[in-house]
C-alpha cells in the first residue's frame, strides 16, 4: 500500500509568517509522530498522537508549535510566527499501536524561513 | 528523559570490510531500539531493530547487538558495498518517545 506522503515537499517562507505542514499516515496505523531534523543531526522529537489525541507533546519547542489529527488520520504541524531557527526538515513518521511497532517515516518538508 | 549517543560519526571503510557503529542509552527504561539508514535527501528508512528482552538480531548481512547491563547496542554490517554508502542513525525508544543518535556517515570505498 501507500507509504507516508508529506505536503509541501519544500517550504520557503518569511520570518514572522505561519505556516501548515500535512502529514497522510499509512491507512490504518494509529500511532503518528512529528520529528525536527536539522542538518548533520537525527530526528529530533517534536508529538505524538495515539488516534485523534496528543498522547505526547513535550518535544514541542515552545506555543509557537502546534499540531492536530482531528480524525485520527491526517496531522497538521503548525507552526505561528516562524523564525529562521524553525528551519529544517520535519518528518512525520506513523506505526501501529503496539510499543515495538516499526515506525515508517514520510519524505519530509524542508522548511526554509527567511 | 533519555539520552542516545553514537559514535563514530563518519566511517569509511574498503568494500567488502566490516562496519560498527555503536550507541549508548542513558535510561535503562528504554525498551526498544531501531537502527536507521538515511540516504542523501531520502527518508530514514528501518534496517533492523531490537528489542529489550533479546541480546542479538541478524538479518543476512547486518546484526545488532543489545549490551542492556552496560547500556549499549551496536549496529555491525559485514560484506560492506558500496551501496552500503548512507547515515545511520541508532534509536532508543523511551516512554513514547524515540530518541535518536547524531548519526553516522558510512562511505564504503570501491
Amino acid at each position: 500500500g501507500a507509504g507516508v506522503s508529506q505536503t509541501p515537499s519544500n517550504k520557503v517562507t518569511e520570518k514572522g509568517k505561519y505556516v501548515e505542514l500535512r502529514c497522510d499516515p499509512i491507512s490504518g496505523h494509529t500511532a503518528l509522530y512529528w520529528y525536527r531534523q536539522s542538518l548533520g543531526q537525527g530526528p529530533e522529537f517534536l508529538i505524538y498522537f495515539q488516534g485523534t489525541g496528543a498522547a505526547d507533546d513535550s518535544g514541542l519547542p515552545n506555543d509557537r508549535f502546534f499540531a492536530v489529527r482531528p480524525e485520527g488520520s491526517v496531522s497538521t504541524l503548525k507552526i505561528q510566527r516562524t523564525e529562521r531557527g524553525d528551519s529544517a526538515v520535519y518528518l512525520c513518521a506513523s506505526s501501529g499501536s503496539g510499543v515495538t511497532d516499526t515506525q515508517y517515516f514520510g519524505p519530509g518538508t524542508r522548511l526554509t524561513v527567511l | 528523559g533519555e539520552n542516545v549517543e553514537q559514535h563514530p560519526s563518519t566511517l569509511s571503510v574498503q568494500e567488502g570490510d566490516s562496519a560498527v557503529i555503536k550507541c549508548t542509552y542513558s535510561d535503562s527504561a528504554s525498551n526498544y531500539f531501531p537502527w536507521y539508514k538515511q540516504e542523501l535527501g531520502k527518508r530514514p528508512q528501518l534496517i533492523i531493530d531490537i528489542r529489550s528482552n533479546v541480546g542479538e538480531k541478524k538479518d543476512q548481512r547486518i546484526a545488532v547487538t543489545l549490551n542492556k547491563t552496560a547500556k549499549h547496542f551496536s549496529l555491525h554490517i559485514t560484506e560492506t558495498q558500496p551501496e552500503d554508502s548512507a547515515v545511520y542513525f541508532c534509536a532508543a525508544r523511551f516512554g513514547n518517545q524515540f530518541y535518536f543518535g547524531t548519526g553516522t556517515s558510512l562511505t564504503v570505498i570501491p
